[in-house]
């Protein structure tokens, strides 16, 4: 399965709203999960089963869609949400794989 | 809090062996999968293997499959990546990532807590 994601790179100003898109090649129900990863660090889980934020993730975040199309929003951009995005589907083990990203700038 | 460190990463030449090391703590580490995934400089994320919490289930991406295996150690909250015939395509950052299902024996979900990484550098 692979996953798409759209755009490669956003241009926000901060307090403005992101929107991220990606894409399953084929359906994974609502197994679909959203990373950050800020420069020099790890991936850090934001949502998971498409919508349900992770612990300690600020409600600015949401997670939307099923099926093949997905979304990640990020109302009131702050300094900090500046960073890269990924997707990724958990619907078969041996299969996670990552979308290739969206970088949102300022 | 829970906690992944990956260690045993370094400089090695094309062909050799290496095996790197996740050390998890402040969690019940048995009862977890553990996964690895590793980037490129600059690229993104590829998913490489996987063990459940008693190592019953592991697996291996197609990618490596052949060259790299998992194992753990629970009785000291360990698991391993043990990679071989290492290519310079396989330099990067590697990282060990948390299951977030409990006692699961077909991990199957999210990744809910990540280590810093160690970098492997394939170089001649």
């Amino acid at each position: 399965i692979l996953m798409t994601q759209f755009p490669a790179t956003l241009s926000v100003s901060p307090g403005e709203t992101a929107t991220l898109s990606c894409r399953a090649s084929q359906n994974v129900g609502s197994k679909v999960a959203w990373y950050q990863q800020k420069p020099g660090q790890s991936p850090c889980l934001l949502i998971s089963d498409a919508s349900t934020r992770a612990t300690g993730i600020p409600a600015r975040f949401s997670g939307s869609g099923s099926g093949t199309d997905f979304t990640l929003t990020i109302i009131g951009l702050q300094s900090d949400d500046f960073a890269l995005y990924y997707c990724q589907h958990y619907i078969y083990q041996s299969q996670w794989t990552f979308g290739q990203g969206t970088k949102v700038e300022v | 809090q829970a906690q992944l460190v990956e260690s045993g990463g370094g400089v090695v030449q094309p062909g050799k062996s290496l095996r790197l090391s996740c050390a998890g703590s402040g969690f019940p580490f048995s009862t977890r999968g553990i996964h690895w995934v590793r980037q490129v400089p600059g690229k993104g994320l590829e998913w490489l293997a996987v063990t459940s919490y008693d190592a019953n289930y592991k697996e291996v991406a197609d990618s490596v499959k052949g060259r790299f295996s998992i194992s753990r150690e629970n009785s000291k909250n360990t698991v391993y990546l043990d990679m071989n015939s290492l290519r310079p395509e396989d330099t990067a950052v590697y990282y060990c990532a948390r299951d977030a299902g409990i006692y699961s024996g077909l991990p199957r979900e999210p990744f809910d807590v990540w280590g810093p990484g160690t970098m492997v550098t394939v170089f001649s």
